[in-house]
């Protein structure tokens, strides 16, 4: 019973240097979203989507970009990395219906820009 | 947009304590409220959820809270904390579509 998986756990990178974070989930839930967790702040939602092909922005979306080609994945790319990108990262899922289903979270993803 | 407000940081208690953490939110028609901890060095998982029906809420490991429409509040509590529950908190809302806006949590530290 996997979850929610991320990969990398850790992962350094210089100014302008690009990557993807990569978030997968068996659980066939429609809802995925990547925050990112920085001290003080709480998570902020970065992008989401309800559903395979369908994305949207969220609180902090700037510099990053996410697709939905299947159910199950939901990459985030950094297309040139900045050092205010430093955070830890999670991919949550859910599943979209009447009772609100509570996210499932990944182990997180904790990336440093130097 | 909606903002949740978690007055409480940085929480010190001993053993046995009694514990409430505070969550205001800004948004005044129907909401879900959530409250998610995180242990050091894991993800968040779900204490427990609101969305309709009876304000008291009962969740995992002895802790509930009230969610008050008036006072758009819906603090967490405990009645006897233990090491155990040393770690962050973090208090959620989802409002209209279903963006989850979180709170920015409060650091429990327990002493044995």
């Amino acid at each position: 019973n996997a979850g929610v998986t991320q990969t990398p756990k850790f992962q350094v990178l210089k100014t302008g240097q690009s990557m993807t974070l990569q978030c997968a989930q068996d659980m066939n839930h429609e809802y995925m979203s990547w925050y990112r967790q920085d001290p003080g702040m709480g998570l902020r939602l970065i992008h989401y989507s309800v559903g395979a092909g369908i994305t949207d922005q969220g609180e902090v979306p700037n510099g990053y970009n996410v697709s939905r080609s299947t159910t199950e994945d939901f990459p985030l790319r950094l297309l040139s990395a900045a050092p205010s990108q430093t955070s830890v990262y999670f991919c949550a899922s859910s599943r979209l219906d009447r009772t609100n289903s509570p996210l499932h979270f990944g182990n997180g993803t904790r990336l440093t820009v130097t | 947009a909606q903002s949740v407000s978690q007055h409480n940081h940085h929480v010190i208690l001993s053993e046995a304590a009694s514990l409430e953490l505070g969550c205001n939110y800004s948004y005044g028609g129907t909401v879900n409220l959530f409250w998610y901890v995180q242990y050091p060095g894991q993800h968040l998982q779900l204490l427990l959820k609101y969305f309709s029906g009876d304000p008291l809420v009962k969740g995992i490991k002895g802790f509930e809270a009230e969610f008050i429409k008036s006072k758009f509040s819906f603090n967490l509590r405990k009645p006897s904390v233990q090491w155990s529950d040393t770690a962050e908190y973090f208090c959620a809302v989802k409002s209209a579509g279903n963006m989850l806006t979180f709170g920015g949590g409060t650091r429990l530290m327990v002493k044995p």
